[in-house]
């Protein structure tokens, strides 16, 4: 059981719109950023928004987050074929005092 | 560029050791904490270990604390796991991972995993 909470699945057709909700608690969502990583099929899990909002250098601004007391959202606008990935939220838990993730969520584009 | 690529993973049976190594190149090796995360066959991420820029500091997820040992060698730029009485649940792809502190969930940069599988 994650202690983030995240939808198992979600999907979407290209040019949607598509969010991921990532639930939490006061020790972690409530008290610190959340970041959001992309994990293609058979490959690492790589960076896509950092800071609640923040994207590194190269991610396109199809890919947004935001965070509102304990939980936060991914969104994909313009979802495209390549989007379909496994997503997950991270964050430090305070009360526990280590870095924790969501259970992840698929992405399938239809 | 920054790269990060583990190795030593493989198959043990349980109660067995295995030593991990992520040898990384691209960057300031010695100003970065580096970091341990593993993924169980069709599930999720899981943090397992961090270690800081100087080696210093070391964290563990209490499910691994007294069998896992991180540690680095900044001369040589690799950053290992040592897994001793690994179990069953030890099964999964383990990834390193750079961050800038130790106190974070932003890893800037992944190596592409190991595969470690605990089975008799």
């Amino acid at each position: 059981q994650s202690v983030l909470t995240q939808p198992p699945s979600a999907s979407g057709t290209p040019g949607q719109r598509v969010t991921i909700s990532c639930s939490g608690s006061s020790s972690n969502i409530g008290s610190n950023t959340v970041n959001w990583y992309q994990q293609l099929p058979g490959t690492a899990p790589k960076l896509l928004i950092y800071r609640n909002n923040q994207r590194p250098s190269g991610v396109p601004d199809r890919f947004s987050g935001s965070k509102s007391g304990t939980s936060a959202s991914l969104a994909i606008s313009g979802l495209q074929s390549e989007d379909e990935a496994d997503y997950y939220c991270a964050a430090w838990d305070d009360s526990l005092n280590v870095p924790v993730f969501g259970g992840g969520t698929k992405l399938t584009v239809l | 560029e920054v790269q990060l690529l583990e190795s030593g993973g493989g198959l043990v049976q349980p109660g067995g050791s295995l030593r991990l190594s992520c040898a990384a190149s691209g960057f300031t090796f010695s100003s970065y904490a580096m970091s341990w995360v593993r993924q169980a066959p069709g599930k999720g991420l899981e943090w397992v270990s961090t270690i800081s820029s100087s080696g210093g500091s070391t964290f563990y997820a209490d499910s691994v604390k007294g069998r896992f040992t991180i540690s680095r060698d900044n001369s040589k730029n690799t950053l290992y796991l040592q897994m001793n009485s690994l179990r069953a649940e030890d099964t999964a792809v383990y990834y390193c991972a750079q961050s800038n502190v130790v106190v974070t969930t932003i890893y800037d940069y992944w190596g592409q995993g190991t595969l470690v599988t605990v089975s008799s």
